[in-house]
């Protein structure tokens, strides 16, 4: 079946660092791809998708790109700032356009 | 526009005793979802109601779990009785489509529930 593999944290970081969050998928066809941020406190946020391989997704700093050869979708920020920290999930979307969730990776950035 | 509501932001019950969470839509959106966020993994789609008509519960465990969108607008999601496990944040979504265009599904911030 479908399903979502996503790099464990707490990723702890220093501000200004280089963030990449990995991201591997299994799926059937050529889903989409999706990136959801969860700031403390708060729901959940889209951050960025693709919905093609090769797709770059962008948005606040962040980008991913649907890999389809190495079924990945790797979120990247060149310069973190200590406002970046959150919880990073990586989605996909099925036939039945529900999402398949990772777990979640928690970012830490500190000043 | 007002995001999707839901309430009470909190809960600390007893387990066997039941318990009840509200959520508001944001207006127009037809599609409304509820899911389980457990510590530490990713968020289980419960149940997805298009207007008032059930879409998808074959996760829902409805020996204890039921939900109810009377009218086509809030919801409620209740369950009793309670265990230990149920302890998560039970999240509310909701989307103008069916099926969602691009994903766009806005979610609440969720009411975390512990049972003790």
């Amino acid at each position: 079946g479908n399903s979502v593999t996503q790099m464990e944290g707490p990723v702890t970081l220093s501000e200004e660092a280089f963030l990449t969050i990995n991201c591997t998928y299994t799926a059937t066809g050529y889903p989409s791809l999706f990136w959801y941020v969860q700031y403390p406190g708060e729901g959940l946020q889209l951050l960025l998708k693709a919905t093609k391989a090769d797709d770059k997704g962008s948005n606040k700093g962040f980008e991913a790109t649907y890999r389809k050869e190495t079924t990945s979708f790797h979120l990247e920020k060149g310069s973190v700032q200590v406002s970046d920290s959150a919880v990073y999930f990586c989605a996909l979307g099925d036939s039945n356009y529900q999402l398949i969730w990772g777990a979640g990776t928690k970012l830490i950035i500190k000043p | 526009e007002a995001g999707v509501a839901q309430s009470p932001r909190y809960k600390i019950i007893e387990k066997r005793q039941s318990v009840a969470f509200w959520c508001n839509p944001i207006s127009g959106h037809a599609t409304l979802y509820w899911y389980q966020q457990i510590l530490g993994q990713g968020p289980k789609l419960l149940i997805q109601f298009q207007n008032n008509g059930v879409v998808d519960d074959s996760q829902l465990p409805k020996d204890r779990f039921s939900a109810e969108r009377l009218k086509g607008v809030d919801s409620t999601l209740k369950i009793q009785p309670a265990k230990l496990e149920d302890s998560a944040v039970y999240l509310c979504a909701s989307s103008l489509d069916l099926p969602p265009l691009n994903y766009g599904y806005t979610f609440g911030s969720g009411t975390r529930l512990t049972v003790v």
